[in-house]
């Protein structure tokens, strides 16, 4: 069955850069058609799409983020990492991984809690 | 971007009852819609992708239907493990965009 799970650290300071790592088991990054993003969840808020990796390394964004965000994968470590850049207090969210088929996304990690605070 | 519109952003209904959840496309995205429970503190789940596919596992109360840029989400005899948030997903083009959630409260 497959599993996604996120790590990294849970408090970041203003201006600071956002690293968080998704730790794929129970399957392989490299499937054909399997596409892997990254989705956040501001406190008591709906979701946004923050962008899309395929194992070849080709990487959609979200516009809105598109200057601030870096998505890369590592298919020898099957994980996926997620950088924002110069976050604020608006970047505080939790933060999930998921696999998209075809665009729906079937599988979700269970999400960190990022805080942007000095 | 595709903006995505869920109505109504509260619903109180009972165990039993017959809902519908409402949402609408800016323009047309085909059937490329897919609609999530999501409970507190729990990653979101997807129930139905394509508008109206059934994911494995999940309820035959729940059915999905509608194309082009309206789309409903039924459940139709509430049970209480059902209270939750949902939210619809189009992923006809970049950028994917959610709705900005319905939830579901006991009456």
């Amino acid at each position: 069955q497959l599993q996604l799970q996120e790590s990294g650290p849970g408090l970041v300071k203003p201006s600071e850069t956002l690293s968080l790592t998704c730790t794929v088991s129970g399957g392989s990054l490299s499937s054909t058609g399997d596409y892997w993003g990254w989705i956040r969840q501001p406190p008591g808020k709906g979701l946004e799409w923050i962008g899309t990796i395929y194992y070849s390394g080709k990487t959609y964004f979200n516009p809105s983020l598109k200057s601030r965000v870096t998505i890369s994968v590592d298919t020898s470590k099957n994980h996926f990492s997620l950088k924002l850049s110069s976050v604020t207090a608006a970047d505080t969210a939790v933060y999930y991984c998921a696999r998209h088929r075809s665009g729906f996304l079937d599988s979700w990690g269970q999400g960190t809690l990022v805080t942007v605070s000095s | 971007d595709i903006q995505m519109t869920q109505s109504p952003s509260t619903l109180s209904a009972s165990v039993g009852d017959r809902v519908t959840i409402t949402c609408r496309a800016s323009q047309s995205i085909s059937n490329w819609l897919a609609w999530y429970q999501q409970k507190p503190g729990k990653a979101p789940k997807l129930l139905i992708n394509k508008a109206s596919s059934l994911e494995s596992g999940v309820p035959s109360r729940f059915s999905g239907s509608g194309s082009g840029t309206e789309f409903t989400l039924t459940i139709s005899s509430l049970q209480p493990d059902d209270f939750a948030t949902y939210y619809c997903q189009q992923y006809n083009s970049y950028p994917y965009t959610f709705g900005q959630g319905t939830k579901l409260e006991i009456e």
